[in-house]
């Protein structure tokens, strides 16, 4: 597709499992962004891939929360044994360029909203 | 670290008007930076980014401008129409640079037909 595609949309998970998200970003973008955003709140970030290469996870909230891109393409977001406060929409953004992320609009995906109960 | 502040939670305006959506921020001057549009249950859509060294850009009725000395971007929307309602983020990176973006929560405008 031309866009950023997220699956699942929804997601509904009990106390304690383990959830995965994926993120397809528009084909050639070499870096991949993945957000939390809260209710009335604006994204925060938990992580940057340049190509394959995690190159900043300082956003990550614990060490339950892991990322991945192997290919350079495709990536996942795995959280585990999930929490209560994990509860939010998870969004991912792709840009062009690797060399200066902030002078580059990033496209994001529709994100997977997570709810724990 | 850097703090966003965007003017209020919400902005509720006449259709025709212009709206004016205030972003500031508290620490370092930001290289680049950048507004959103983001829709109910939608990820946010890229409007435009404005350098440190531009005062002002313009694309159709947005109108963004940068000021550094009062640490401040304004967001302006001329001839407001009803579809124009939606949350409005803006976005910088943090010094040195090729940083993460750090977002405000954002202002959702309502544009009142």
């Amino acid at each position: 597709g031309a866009g950023v595609s997220q699956s699942p949309r929804y997601k509904v998970a009990k106390r304690g499992q383990d959830v995965a998200l994926r993120c397809d970003p528009i084909s050639g973008h070499v870096s991949l962004f993945w957000y939390q955003q809260a209710l009335g709140q604006g994204p925060e970030f938990l992580t940057y891939f340049q190509n394959e290469a995690q190159l900043d996870k300082s956003g990550l909230p614990s060490d339950r929360f892991f990322a991945e891109r192997p290919e350079g393409s495709v990536s996942t977001l795995k959280i585990q044994r999930t929490q209560q406060e994990d509860s939010a929409v998870y969004l991912c953004a792709s840009s062009k360029s690797g060399i200066t992320s902030s002078n580059q609009p990033q496209h994001f995906g529709d994100g997977t909203r997570l709810s724990i109960l | 670290s850097q703090k966003i502040e965007q003017n209020s939670e919400a902005l509720n305006i006449q259709e025709g008007k212009t709206a004016t959506l205030t972003c500031n921020y508290t620490n370092y001057s930001p290289a680049y930076l950048q507004w959103y549009r983001q829709d109910p249950g939608r990820g946010p859509v890229f409007l435009l980014l404005i350098r440190e060294n531009e005062k002002e850009k313009r694309k159709e009725r947005l109108k963004v401008t940068f000021d550094t000395t009062l640490k401040q971007s304004l967001f302006h929307i001329t001839a407001s129409q009803p579809a124009d309602s939606a949350t409005y983020l803006c976005a910088l990176d943090q010094p040195p640079g090729n940083t993460p973006l750090v977002f405000g929560k954002g202002t959702r405008l309502s544009v009142i037909a």
